[in-house]
């Protein structure tokens, strides 16, 4: 079976850009999260969306935004990029919100210059 | 508020010997505990689950782990070390307030020398 996919793998992009991340989850799963890995430390919650809705948001600003899909995909959007956005942004599934267990994606690695 | 606490940043071992991460839990119950493993320039692994089910849990590649609550830890460990266990271990809580979320340790690397 898929596990979760996410696309593109590599990005790199400048200051003031705007960049798109995209997320599928394993097949069955309803519920997506995104979590920030700045190098050298362990990943940070974004946000978990469960049923197209957003459940919860971590302690990032509002450049930040996302949204899932009916077919429970999930895109990570950033606006006005700073150099310390870069960092390898993780998508994890589970199958409902409440589900502890959460499986991950490689991950999309984001370079601001 | 429930966290947790890696001991050690880097964690050298030779092949054939014994590996120990070490993980402690802060958290007025229980708590479920996860160990995940990222691979060099890869995405995260679930290592092992620990639920209140047993002590002992066994894991993925020959790990295991073992909760010890009278001192709140989840240490992980591999009786032989592989150049292949080369990675970064994290010692993972889940937290629900309201809505799910994973909070990290701060990683422990695991170097394998021949």
């Amino acid at each position: 079976d898929a596990g979760v996919t996410q696309s593109p793998t590599h990005l790199i992009k400048t200051r003031g850009q705007q960049v798109t991340l995209r997320c599928s989850p394993i097949s069955g799963h309803k519920s997506v999260s995104w979590y920030q890995q700045v190098l050298g430390q362990g990943p940070q919650f974004i946000f978990q969306y469960y049923e197209k809705e957003e459940r919860g948001r971590g302690n990032f600003p509002d450049r930040f935004s996302a949204r899932q899909f009916p077919n429970y995909s999930s895109e990570l959007n950033v606006n006005a990029l700073l150099l310390g956005d870069s960092a390898l942004y993780l998508c994890a599934s589970s199958l409902v919100a409440a589900q502890e267990t959460q499986y991950f994606g490689p991950g999309t690695r984001l370079l601001v210059l | 508020a429930q966290s947790v606490t890696q001991l050690d940043s880097h964690v050298s071992v030779s092949e054939g010997t014994p590996v120990l991460l070490r993980c402690n839990y802060s958290s007025s119950y229980s708590p479920s505990l996860f160990w995940y493993v990222q691979h060099p320039n890869k995405g995260l692994q679930l290592l092992l689950k620990y639920t209140s089910a047993a002590t002992l849990v066994k894991g993925i590649n020959g790990f295991e782990a073992e909760f010890k609550k009278s001192e709140t830890s989840l240490h992980l460990t591999k009786p032989s070390a592989h150049m292949s266990d080369a990675a970064e271990y994290f010692c993972v809580v889940p937290m629900n307030t309201g809505f799910q979320k994973l909070v990290f340790g701060t990683g422990t690397r695991l170097l394998v020398s021949p």
